[in-house]
This record gives structure tokens, sequence and C-alpha cells, in this order.
């Protein structure tokens, strides 16, 4: 199993630019999230997902969409970028949501500049 | 107030010591879960330990050990015979499971091996 991936590993946006994203899962996990970590800090729920066709917002949602037409995948979207979205993002699965099983395992991440 | 408190922004450790890191949080929902990730310096979240809020006993995995102590709140990792590769950022969170989906992070702390 690949576990959680992310593309792309690194970019460089100019402000008002949009783009995408992109997570995925191969271990049939239900539950999906995005992350955004900013120097010195722990992470912040972006939006999350309980299952496909399912999507809510967390801490941090302005700025951003989600949509999870898959179980498997599970993409950003930035509509349009700011400088105050330059963030290292992380995508994370689980496969439930009590014991063990919430443990949320997380992708390798993802540096956005925006300039 | 924050719900997940290190105290401890830096430590060393000499190499094959044990070494704590410590957490506390704050909670009012009797169900929840304590998570414990290392960040290395090429950025991924890499999990490393769970426990329940209702579990009795303390959760262990290979080196490392979650000393709990639900009484007063707190989830301290135990890191037992340090490597070097142990030099990383570690990350206490916690999730309330009558809330969203999210978890709650801690500051970090750095931890250092020495030769």
């Amino acid at each position: 199993n690949a576990g959680v991936t992310q593309t792309p590993k690194f970019q460089v946006l100019k402000t008002g630019q949009s783009m995408t994203l992109q997570c995925a899962q191969d271990m049939n996990h239900e539950y999906m999230s995005w992350y955004r970590q900013d120097p010195g800090m722990g992470l912040r729920l972006i939006h999350y997902s309980v299952g496909a066709g399912i999507t809510d917002q967390g801490e941090v949602p302005n700025g951003y969409n989600v949509s999870r037409s898959t179980t498997e995948d599970f993409p950003l979207r930035l509509l349009s970028a700011a400088p105050s979205q330059t963030s290292v993002y992380f995508c994370a699965s689980s496969r439930g949501t009590s014991g063990a099983q919430e443990t949320q395992y997380f992708g390798p991440g993802t540096r956005l500049l925006v300039l | 107030a924050q719900k997940i408190t290190q105290t401890q922004p830096g430590m060393f450790v000499q190499e094959k010591e044990a070494v704590t890191l410590d957490c506390t949080y704050d909670t009012s929902d009797p169900s929840y879960g304590l998570f414990w990730y290392k960040q290395p310096s090429s950025g991924e979240m890499i999990f490393l330990i769970y426990q329940g809020s209702y579990d009795q006993q303390n959760a262990t995995e290979g080196r490392y050990s979650l000393n709990f102590q639900k009484a007063r709140k707190s989830a301290n990792l135990v890191i037992s015979a340090s490597q070097l590769g142990d030099s990383a950022m570690y990350f206490c969170a916690m999730r309330e499971r009558d809330s969203s989906y999210k978890l709650i992070f801690g500051s970090g702390t750095r931890l250092l091996v020495r030769p």
C-alpha cells in the first residue's frame, strides 16, 4: 500500500491564481481531511469528509473548496490564492471514528508559496 | 484556553537514554482519543502512539509508551533508549469524539538527541 499520497510536493502561485492539491489513499479509509501547518504551529483542520459525497468545514475553511466523489480521492481547491495561504498542507485519512480506528495517517505534505 | 499544552519547546537527551515529553489537555468530553506524532526535518507527520480515554492500560508501541494520567489530564510520551533518528518535532493531539472530526494539536516539542 502506498498509504496517503499528495501531489504536488511543492507549488508556487501568484496572488489570485487557483489550483487543486491532490490527495489519494489506497487503504479504503472512510474518513479524509485536510490540514494546514503554519510555521511554529501545529496543524489546523480545513475541511473533512466522512465518506464519498459528504464533506464538512473544519476550523479554517475560508478560501478552500473540497469534494469527495470517490472513497480514494479528496482534492483541495484554492479558489483565489492569497499570501495568507502560504503554508504546508497535509491530507490525512482514518478507517473510523472510534478506538484505534480513529488514528489519522498523514500524507507527505504539499508546500505552497503564494507570492 | 488551550486544549493541548506542550510546555517544553525544546529538549535534549543523550543517545540511549530515556526521555519524557509532556502533554496536558483540556476537555469536558468524557470520550476522546489522544495521539502523538513525530515530524522529522523532512516534514512528514508520522503516527507514533494512540490512547483512548477509556483504555485501562497505558499504550505502548515499541520504544514508545504513553504515560496516561486521566485525572491529571496528562498524556506524556516516553521514548526509551533514544536514537539519533529520534531527533524531530513531536506533537501531541486530541480528538474529542462529540465534536467534529478534527485533531487538536499542541505547539510541539523539538527533541535533539546527542551522540
